[in-house]
């Protein structure tokens, strides 16, 4: 079983538009979240930390649900330039990240 | 700003060719990482290192051996380059277990003829 597992997609969505979507992780011990963003031919950058309580950064919104083990990412009011492929990561407690294969969003006009 | 740079953009190379990738890192960050990303396989650790001349296997370093002789520098090294090995390289560095996110550099992308 993979150590985080994504929904590959895509989700194509119109622009101004809600779209959202979880990973699972396998890792009970697990300890940090992030979600990194990829735009295609370039390398992954960090998009943003997800906390237990959940946090917000403008439009993008994290969950993290330990018990059931995911973390979820919605973007509101979608814009073009959100077409990426997002990843999941995980960290457990080491210097290690575990990485999700991505979940691609594409963002039409 | 972090920022990690990485020695090329684009690199050809044939069989057998002993290849030598570098990555620099001016962060102070402890450590640095090497991934390969192919399409549906994701990132996949290579080598990391935690403290200069220190290195870990990751999950697939078969083919290849790294050096840190600096801390800025870490270097990825195929001994003797193989079609299979033909990827995008990606090189990270983090600061440490308090904060584990890494930053990565622009990527090298091998062909290997």
């Amino acid at each position: 079983r993979k150590e985080v597992e994504q929904d590959p997609g895509p989700f194509n969505v119109p622009e101004g538009a809600t779209v959202a979507f979880n990973c699972t992780y396998s890792n009970s011990a697990s300890q940090s979240f992030f979600w990194y963003r990829q735009d295609c031919r370039k390398e992954p950058k960090l998009l943003m930390s997800v906390y237990s309580s959940g946090n917000e950064d403008g439009r993008f919104t994290a969950q993290l649900n330990r018990a059931s083990q995911y973390i979820s990412l919605l973007i509101r009011d979608s814009k073009l330039s959100d077409s990426a492929t997002y990843l999941c990561v995980v960290n457990g407690n080491d210097y290690k990240l575990s990485f999700g294969a991505g979940t691609t969003v594409t963002v039409r006009a | 700003d972090v920022k990690v740079t990485q020695s090329s953009r684009y690199l050809v190379k044939r069989t057998g060719e002993k290849v030598f990738l570098e990555c620099v890192q001016d962060m102070d960050h402890e450590n640095m990482f090497w991934y390969r990303q192919d399409p549906g396989l994701g990132l996949r650790l290579i080598y990391f290192s935690y403290d200069v001349k220190m290195k870990e296997k990751g999950d697939i370093p078969e083919g290849y051996s790294v050096s840190r002789e600096k801390k800025e520098r870490f270097s990825l090294i195929l001994e003797s380059a193989s079609t299979n090995q033909t990827s995008m390289y990606l090189c990270a560095s983090s600061s440490g277990r308090e904060a584990p996110e890494q930053f990565f550099g622009p990527g090298t992308r091998l062909t290997v003829l």
